[in-house]
């Protein structure tokens, strides 16, 4: 079946542009996940989506990232005002229940450079 | 709060050699850790998972890993590398405790000379 897809696969953007990533999961996976890895820092937790509950913020870095997830399926990842220091590979994955038993599948990112 | 180190950032191995990635973790409970291979402009693939069990668990691609808990390690095993096995691992770490988040280590990228 499908895997997990993203759009776009690359972006660039002007430093105080807002940009969308969109991240279609599996369907029938349950929990949603973005992460960003960026020269430097690794692979880092974003931030989670288990069906219908409330998100698990924890590791968005600041008020200028949010993100979305409707129906329970598609998700947008926003960066408001976005900074240099946003450039990185935008990675989202999901799983069939957002326990850590469960394999994460990931896609295959979205390239942000931020100029 | 947990942790995964990789202490080796590259590697370099010839085809037919063995391989050995190291990993260690610190997490205060049960740890479920997993290994992840990213080729070059690929999103991450599961290559192994370790839940509980059998310390040796076998994975895709002819790899193993083996968890250590008195050494907090996991590390990542091939008998004889393939030219195609040249790409970046990644190990990581959750459990019931770390909510539904993954930490990853920094990566080991591996070169395979012919």
């Amino acid at each position: 079946g499908a895997g997990v897809s993203q759009s776009p696969s690359n972006k660039v953007t002007e430093k105080g542009k807002d940009v969308e990533l969109r991240c279609d999961p599996i369907s029938g996976h349950t929990a949603l996940y973005w992460y960003r890895q960026s020269l430097g820092q690794g692979l880092e937790f974003l931030i989670y989506f288990q069906g219908n509950s409330a998100p698990d913020k924890s590791g968005l870095p600041s008020d200028r990232f949010s993100a979305e997830r409707t129906g329970g399926s598609v998700s947008t990842l926003t960066i408001q005002r976005t900074q240099q220091e946003d450039s990185a590979v935008y990675l989202c994955a999901s799983s069939l229940d957002g326990t850590s038993l469960y394999e994460q599948y990931f896609g295959p990112g979205t390239r942000l450079t931020v100029t | 709060a947990q942790s995964v180190t990789q202490p080796d950032i590259h590697i370099t191995v010839s085809e037919g050699a063995s391989l050995e990635l190291r990993c260690n973790y610190s997490y205060g409970a049960t740890p479920y850790l997993f290994w992840y291979v990213q080729s070059p402009g690929q999103g991450l693939q599961l290559l192994l998972k370790y839940f509980s069990g059998d310390t040796l668990v076998q994975g895709i691609k002819g790899f193993e890993a083996e968890f250590k808990r008195s050494q907090s390690s996991f590390n990542l095993r091939k008998p004889s590398v393939h030219w195609s096995d040249a790409a970046e691992y990644f190990c990581a770490v959750g459990g019931k405790d770390a909510g539904n988040m993954l930490t990853f280590g920094g990566g080991t990228r591996l070169m395979v000379k012919p």
